[in-house]
């Protein structure tokens, strides 16, 4: 099970944000992945191996951590930020997404 | 450029059955692992199921296991969804992924399919 906190960020532009996902179990080889979905748009992949940026991915987005406590961070937040954020597993079978994280920008 | 547009979503009652397709274009489909994620209305991502290249293995959720079969045709580059006695809490958006290669999680989506069961 992963666990994301808190449920919703607001925050204003230009400030940080920090998404939490925690593994009731470790997450094998870290295999942990961040998403961005935008209302009314599909899933958009950000971070795979709990740290490596997707392609095109701006590098105001970084993921870290391992074994069971992962964090994402967005520095310097944009009005475009404005999405859910879910991480998910994908190191065993199931895959697994978390709850999500809805990042407002006031 | 990688596309992924799925189709045959609609409002079908209880109990039916109705199929998703997943047409692929701009990358060589035989060789990606596919998923079938969806979302209920207001809800987060729930994992469907996975099928390998060649299609000859399969995984599904419980909660869709015994009702749902997953299927692709490689010389048609798509992905099929079959569903069968569906019930009102397999509502949802229906989304085609695409594994990446290197141990990469699901890299492209499609925009989804809506699938509505009601009476």
């Amino acid at each position: 099970v992963l666990t994301q906190s808190p449920g919703t960020l607001s925050l204003s532009p230009g400030e940080r944000a920090t998404l939490s996902c925690r593994a009731s179990q470790s997450v094998t080889s870290n295999y942990l992945a961040w998403y961005q979905q935008k209302p009314g748009q599909a899933p958009r992949l950000l971070i795979y191996g709990a740290s490596t940026r997707a392609t095109g991915i701006s590098d105001r987005f970084s993921g870290s951590g391992s074994g069971t406590d992962f964090t994402l961070t967005i520095s310097r937040l944009e009005p475009e930020d404005s999405a859910v954020y879910y991480c998910q597993q994908y190191g065993s079978s199931p895959w697994t997404f978390g709850q999500g994280t809805k990042v407002e920008i006031k | 450029e990688v596309q992924l547009v799925e189709s045959g979503g609609g409002l079908v009652r209880p109990g039916g059955s109705l199929r998703l397709s997943c047409a692929a274009s701009g990358f060589k489909f035989s060789s990606y692992w596919m998923h079938w994620v969806r979302q209920a209305p207001g809800k987060g991502l729930v994992w469907v199921s996975r099928i390998n290249t060649d299609g000859s293995s399969a995984t599904y959720a419980d909660s869709v296991k015994g009702r749902f079969t997953i299927s692709r045709d490689n010389a048609k580059n798509t992905l099929y969804l079959q569903m069968s006695r569906l019930r009102a809490d397999d509502t949802a958006v229906y989304y085609c992924a695409r594994v990446g290669i290197g141990a990469r999680p699901l890299d492209y989506w499609g925009q989804g399919a809506q699938v509505t069961v009601s009476s």
